[in-house]
């Protein structure tokens, strides 16, 4: 198993501001992957992130928007830039552990107010 | 097409009861993985049992079981003797061969009664 924090646990940001989101892992992973839940929505993947490369986006997603840091093999950030209302969300982060099809485990989540 | 479909936004059940839970899923893979995953409503999302597309047996985890029906490409998951601490949101979830993305189901919320 992994143990997954994420920093901030809550926050309400203005409209237009950014936010940064760290998750940070108790074990090297290789694979770190950004989760959105939009309020009483199922989890959407935003993009798979791969120590010493670039992050890969799913369809609707973009870097501009998102971009994500991972800097070394246990800590990852996401940012949500030019915040909007619609982007109120709880924000995930998880780690593969294991090889093929193990389990992903998914850090606390942060919950995003845009006022 | 869906890949995850679970039919029951909402569901009840009597404490001690057991209950089940609806997840169908599509793929053409022959590989995959079948989750469950317990969010209760602080928001964190609980790991509950795994489900591998050549396991034989159906997965068990303590009061947790996956009933696996591989024809029928279903994965119900079955709580048994449920307590009030069961109550949350409940995710079926699927992963492709050896692909990065799990694809979610939109959630079963479980409420048990006293």
């Amino acid at each position: 198993s992994a143990v997954i924090s994420q920093k901030p646990s809550r926050d309400i940001c203005q409209r237009g501001t950014s936010l940064t989101i760290q998750c940070q892992v108790d074990s090297q992973v290789t694979m770190m992957f950004w989760y959105r839940q939009q309020p009483g929505q199922s989890l959407t993947l935003i993009a798979t992130a791969n120590q010493g490369s670039e992050a890969t986006y799913e369809s609707g997603f973009v870097i501009d928007k998102f971009p994500i840091s991972r800097p070394n093999l246990t800590f990852s950030t996401l940012t949500v830039s030019n915040l909007s209302p619609e982007d109120s969300s709880i924000y995930l982060c998880s780690v593969e552990v294991g090889q093929g099809n193990n389990e992903q485990f998914f850090g606390p989540g942060t919950r995003l107010t845009v006022l | 097409a869906q890949k995850i479909t679970q039919t029951q936004p909402g569901m009840f059940v009597q404490e001690k009861e057991a209950v089940t839970l609806d997840c169908t899923y599509d793929t053409s893979d022959q590989s995959y993985g079948l989750f469950w995953y317990k969010q209760p409503s602080s928001g964190e999302m609980i790991f509950l049992i795994y489900q591998g597309s050549y396991d034989e047996q159906n997965a068990t985890e303590g009061r947790y079981s996956l009933n696996f029906q591989k024809a029928r490409k279903s994965a119900n998951l079955v709580i048994s003797a449920s307590q009030l601490g069961d109550s949350a949101m409940y995710f079926c979830a699927m992963r492709e061969g050896t692909g990065n993305q799990f694809y979610f189901g939109t959630g079963t919320s479980l409420t048990v009664i006293p």
